[in-house]
């Protein structure tokens, strides 16, 4: 049973650029969150995906939008890259249900802005 | 708005010793708190949770307790392993949402010497 993917690994990106990052979410789960992680600090929420609309979005400029397909696969896209965007990038997913549904993690993609 | 404390690291603890990574709390509803580890290099795992007042969460060796008059969840293991350095982080998802989003704490790092 495959748990939650994501793809690349590791991202390096000049100011001023555009990201894709991708998640495949765990079989079975439906909804999909991201997150971002900066160096030594906690996951702050950037937003969730569910029946390929956006239902909730955290404190995050419009600069940081996403998608998620049929498949329930998600992509979060950053336009116009800063260098405090430099960050772990989390996917999350669960499935649709009650608010205490535990949310299961990939490993990240780590992205380096220069 | 929802936010969660956590002790500051490095707790730094020989083989063996007793563990306790404080945690608190505050939420406008009834939230459910959760425990998530970190290990180098690696996503969030789920280590474990509770979903109402007095619940006792636990999983390998490790116990949290809903103390909804403290507003806290603080994270216990009697006798901890080298293998248990990581970082841990408490979280908590709020009834309120329309979704299961995360507030995370800042995560304290336990580091345990042979």
């Amino acid at each position: 049973d495959a748990g939650v993917t994501q793809s690349p690994t590791h991202l390096i990106k000049t100011r001023g650029q555009q990201v894709t990052l991708r998640c495949s979410p765990k079989s079975g789960h439906d909804t999909v969150s991201w997150y971002q992680q900066a160096l030594g600090q906690g996951p702050q929420f950037i937003f969730q995906y569910y029946e390929e609309e956006e239902r909730q979005r955290g404190n995050f400029p419009d600069r940081f939008s996403g998608h998620q397909f049929p498949n329930y696969s998600s992509e979060l896209n950053v336009n116009a890259l800063l260098l405090g965007d430099s960050a772990l990038y989390l996917c999350a997913s669960s499935f649709k249900g009650p608010y205490n549904q535990p949310q299961h993690f990939g490993d990240g993609t780590r992205l380096s802005i220069l | 708005g929802n936010s969660v404390t956590q002790m500051e690291g490095p707790v730094t603890l020989s083989e063996e010793a007793f563990l306790t990574i404080n945690c608190t709390y505050t939420a406008t509803g009834y939230p459910s708190l959760f425990w998530y580890v970190q290990y180098p290099g690696e996503g969030l795992q789920l280590l474990l949770k509770a979903t109402k007042a007095d619940d006792k969460g636990s999983n390998k060796g490790f116990e949290a307790t809903y103390r909804k008059e403290t507003t806290s969840f603080h994270l216990e293991k009697g006798s901890v392993q080298v293998s248990d350095s990581a970082v841990y982080f408490c979280a908590l998802s709020d009834q309120g949402n329309a979704g299961n989003m995360l507030t995370f704490g800042g995560g304290t790092r336990l580091m345990v010497k042979p």
